[in-house]
């Protein structure tokens, strides 16, 4: 079956613009998570959908936003892009409510000049 | 960001070596996940584990999920080159909706 798909999986922006991410999570999966992954900073929780509610959020500034459609697909958005927006921003689907595993899609590298 | 302690941070393996890491939380667990990530990609789910003391592998690999549900090991036998790459591991917490991730191993294998 599909995975997680993720688009665009490569974009380069410059200061203050704002970027839209896609995600296409496994078909059947309720749950949508975002995470921003930066080699300084690991793996960091940007927040967590399940159908169409966000039930959690990390802590990252409000300029990070993002929803889930009826479909269960979700977009992220950044506005006012800053150079340290730049990392590999990952969607995660499970099927579950709560526990279950977790699939990643391939990631959405975003450059910030 | 939260994140759990993952050691060793790194690790040189001669091929054919076993290898070992683990996870600790100060926090307890009602599942913990171990994942693989190459350079550029998302990290690939490896084991899946949901009780205290259950024990799972998947080929070369096996996990367990640690008897006071705020640990969990990865052992790797035999290792082979294309076992290079970042393992993390997560770890949900009962009535929680977040994986929590560790701060990875990254591992390299001497031919």
């Amino acid at each position: 079956k599909a995975g997680v798909t993720q688009t665009p999986r490569y974009l380069i922006k410059t200061r203050g613009q704002q970027v839209t991410l896609s995600c296409s999570p496994i078909s059947g999966h309720r749950s949508v998570s975002w995470y921003q992954q930066t080699p300084g900073q690991g793996l960091q929780f940007l927040f967590e959908y399940f159908s169409e509610t966000q039930r959690n959020k990390g802590n990252f500034p409000g300029r990070f936003s993002g929803r889930q459609f009826s479909n269960s697909r979700s977009e992220m958005n950044v506005s006012t892009l800053e150079l340290g927006d730049s990392a590999l921003y990952l969607c995660a689907s499970k099927r579950g409510e709560d526990t279950g595993e977790l699939f990643f899609g391939e990631g959405s590298r975003l450059t910030v000049l | 960001g939260q994140q759990l302690n993952q050691s060793p941070q790194s690790m040189f393996i001669q091929e054919g070596e076993d290898v070992s890491m683990n996870c600790t939380s100060s926090s307890i667990f009602n599942t913990w996940l171990w994942y693989k990530q190459d350079p550029g990609e998302g990290p690939v789910l490896l084991i899946a584990l949901y009780k205290a003391g259950e024990l799972t592998s998947n080929g070369r690999l096996t996990a367990q999920f640690g008897i006071t549900r705020k640990d969990s090991f990865l052992n790797i036998s035999a290792s082979i080159p294309s076992d290079v790459g970042i393992y993390f591991c997560a770890g949900l917490r009962s009535g929680t909706y977040k994986y929590i991730f560790g701060t990875g191993t990254r591992l390299k294998v001497l031919a």
